[in-house]
């Protein structure tokens, strides 16, 4: 079974800083691993979504690698706003699309 | 295009009742996924629906069922509530058969809370 961590569980920045998300996982039999943001009570919206033949994905500010053979994905956001503030979510699907999800990563930019 | 919908967006409900959410995906996609998310935590996998068939299930109790329907929406149904069941219930649509490359959409999710 698919397993997923990310660390660090909480972290906050002063607005303008650039940041680093980490996510392990330990299955590295994986088509796609996914990004996505989850504001307070809300679902989920997608960030990026790296497919397997990719090492890297870019949307904006946004910065997404994959690392297969190690197990691990990063989440960078440039320039921070207060606007990211936001839990980051990493899911590895499984051969179903059936998405295995770390705990997050809560993320507080202070202004 | 419209995005994927839920329905209540609340709902609270006692011990040993049953509830039932609904899902509309999003139109064209033929794969419905459901999750459980409890405080605090990510979303578990509860179970998938593709062309009105179960389609894998996670680790939970057949007290949690669902059903897709032709036009692809869904229900997840949870008899004999419990305390533990209080969470945030989101369901995912997808377009299956491009080779597990494809990206799931998220509704807003149902909170139900179990008293």
């Amino acid at each position: 079974k698919q397993e997923v961590t990310q660390i660090p569980a909480a972290l906050s920045v002063p607005e303008g800083e650039n940041l680093v998300l980490n996510c392990s996982f330990t299955d590295s039999a994986i088509y796609n691993l996914q990004w996505f943001r989850q504001d307070p009570g809300k679902g989920l919206t997608s960030l990026l979504l790296i497919q397997s033949s990719q090492r890297e994905q870019t949307s904006g500010r946004l910065n997404a690698s994959l690392d297969k053979s190690s197990g691990r994905s990063t989440l960078y956001i440039a320039a921070s706003q207060p606007g990211d503030s936001a839990t980051y979510l990493c899911a590895a699907p499984n051969t179903g699309n059936q998405f295995y999800f770390g705990t997050g990563t809560s993320l507080t930019v202070i202004p | 295009e419209t995005g994927v919908t839920q329905s209540p967006t609340h709902l609270i409900k006692t011990r040993g009742q049953q509830v039932t959410l609904r899902c509309s995906s999003q139109s064209g996609h033929n794969t419905v996924s459901w999750y459980q998310q409890a405080l605090g935590q990510g979303p578990q996998f509860i179970f998938q629906y593709y062309r009105e068939e179960e389609n894998g299930r996670g680790n939970f109790p057949p007290r949690f069922s669902g059903l897709q329907f032709p036009n692809y929406s869904s229900e997840l149904n949870v008899n004999a509530l419990e305390l533990d069941d209080s969470a945030l219930y989101l369901c995912a649509s997808s377009l299956a058969g491009s080779g597990g490359q494809e990206t799931q959409y998220f509704g807003p999710g149902t909170r139900l809370l179990v008293l």
